[in-house]
Formats: structure tokens, C-alpha cells, sequence
């Protein structure tokens, strides 16, 4: 049973580039949502796919923007890349949008803006 | 505004004593509480959960309290591990307005187990 996969594990970017990430969810899982995890900090929320609309949204600017398909994996994309978007970004499905059900995480994609 | 915030975050315990994190929130509308553990290089990892209607929850060699009057969360590992070395966070996820859906996280505490 596949857990939550992510990629690229590591990613190098430019400032002013976009960058799309990857994201299967776990098996029988329909729901994705997206973390910004800084270093030395607790993973912040970006946003949330379920039916393949984004259901819920954190404080994030409309650069970070984001997609779900029919068999549930996601995508996020970040456009006009800033040196302070570089950060672990986490992937975590859960099921019925994680009412009372735990969200599971991959090991997420590193990201660094040069 | 919301948030889940820890009282220490370091905690550094000999192998085989009993560990104890402790974690605050301010969101009195939060009513789902998760334990993650992180380790290095890795994505959280579940370790165990808990609804507001609940006090207490045990999983193996974990148990979780919950009190609401005073807004704490705190997580106990029995007979601590090397292996139990990591990051710990707790979550919380109020299921009503803008908030569905959405785990906010403590800042994390560092368990480091001495052999």
C-alpha cells in the first residue's frame, strides 16, 4: 500500500521562475493539501483540493496556485519564484477533506531559489 | 487569530524514562488534534489523534490528553527510544468556517533520547 509520493525530492531555481510539484496521494485517499515547511518551523498551509477544486486556502499570494485530477493526484505550481519561497513543501491527503481523519504527509520536495 | 504553540522546544530524556510534550492552543472552535513526528529529512509522520469529546487516547506506548478547559494538548511516550529521536508537532483543525480542512501547526519541540 503506497504511501504518500512526492516529487522532484530536490529542486534549484532561479528567482522570477516557475516550479511545478507533484503529489500522489495515498491509496483510497481523495483529498490533497498543500504545506510550505520553513527550516526550524512547523509546515504552514497553502491550500486544499477535494473534487478537484480548491476547497480551502491559507495566507498565500495567488503566485502559488495549484490543480487536482480525476485520480486525485495534485499539483502546485509557484510562479515568479522569491529567494524566500525556497522551503520543504509537503503534500498530505486524507480522505472526505480530513473531517476527524488524520492527514498524511510525504517527505516533500526541497526547494531552493538561487 | 489562530494558533498551536509549544512550551519547550527542546527535551532531552535517557533511554527508558517516559517523555512528556506539551503543546497550547488558542482556537477554542479547534476540535481535532493530531501528533506528528518529524525526523530529519523526512515529511511528519502520524503518530496519534484525538477529538475534542475525548480526554484522554492511548496508541502504543503513546497516550495523548487533551484538556479544553485550559486549551492543552500534550503527548507521553513510555519507555523512550533512541528511535523516538525527532521533531515533534501538534496540530489542530477547527471543522467549521474558513477553517475546514486545514491543520495549523505548533512551531515543533526536539526530542533527543540519550542512550
Amino acid at each position: 500500500d503506497a504511501g504518500v509520493t512526492q516529487s522532484p525530492t530536490h529542486l534549484i531555481k532561479t528567482r522570477g521562475q516557475q516550479v511545478t510539484l507533484r503529489c500522489s496521494p495515498k491509496s483510497g485517499h481523495d483529498t490533497v493539501s498543500w504545506y510550505q515547511q520553513a527550516l526550524g518551523q512547523g509546515p504552514q498551509f497553502i491550500f486544499q483540493y477535494y473534487e478537484e477544486e480548491e476547497r480551502q486556502r491559507g495566507n498565500f499570494p495567488d503566485r502559488f496556485s495549484g490543480h487536482q485530477y480525476p485520480n486525485y493526484s495534485s499539483e502546485l505550481n509557484v510562479n515568479a519564484l522569491l529567494l524566500g519561497d525556497s522551503a520543504l513543501y509537503l503534500c498530505a491527503s486524507s480522505l472526505g477533506q480530513g473531517v476527524n481523519q488524520p492527514q498524511h504527509f510525504g517527505d516533500g520536495t526541497r526547494l531552493s531559489i538561487l | 487569530g489562530e494558533s498551536v504553540g509549544l512550551h519547550l522546544p527542546t527535551l532531552s530524556v535517557q533511554e527508558g524514562d517516559n517523555s512528556i510534550i506539551n503543546c497550547a492552543y488558542s482556537n477554542s472552535a479547534s476540535d481535532y488534534f493530531i501528533w506528528y513526528k518529524q525526523e530529519s529529512g523526512k515529511g511528519p509522520q502520524f503518530i496519534i489523534d484525538i477529538r475534542s469529546n475525548m480526554d484522554k487516547r492511548q496508541g502504543q506506548r503513546v497516550t495523548v490528553l487533551l484538556n479544553k478547559t485550559v486549551k492543552h494538548l500534550s503527548l507521553q511516550i513510555a519507555a523512550t527510544q533512541p528511535g523516538d529521536s525527532a521533531v515533534y508537532f501538534c496540530a489542530e483543525n477547527a471543522h467549521g468556517g474558513t477553517s475546514y480542512g486545514k491543520l495549523t501547526f505548533g512551531q515543533g519541540t526536539i526530542l533527543t533520547v540519550h542512550p
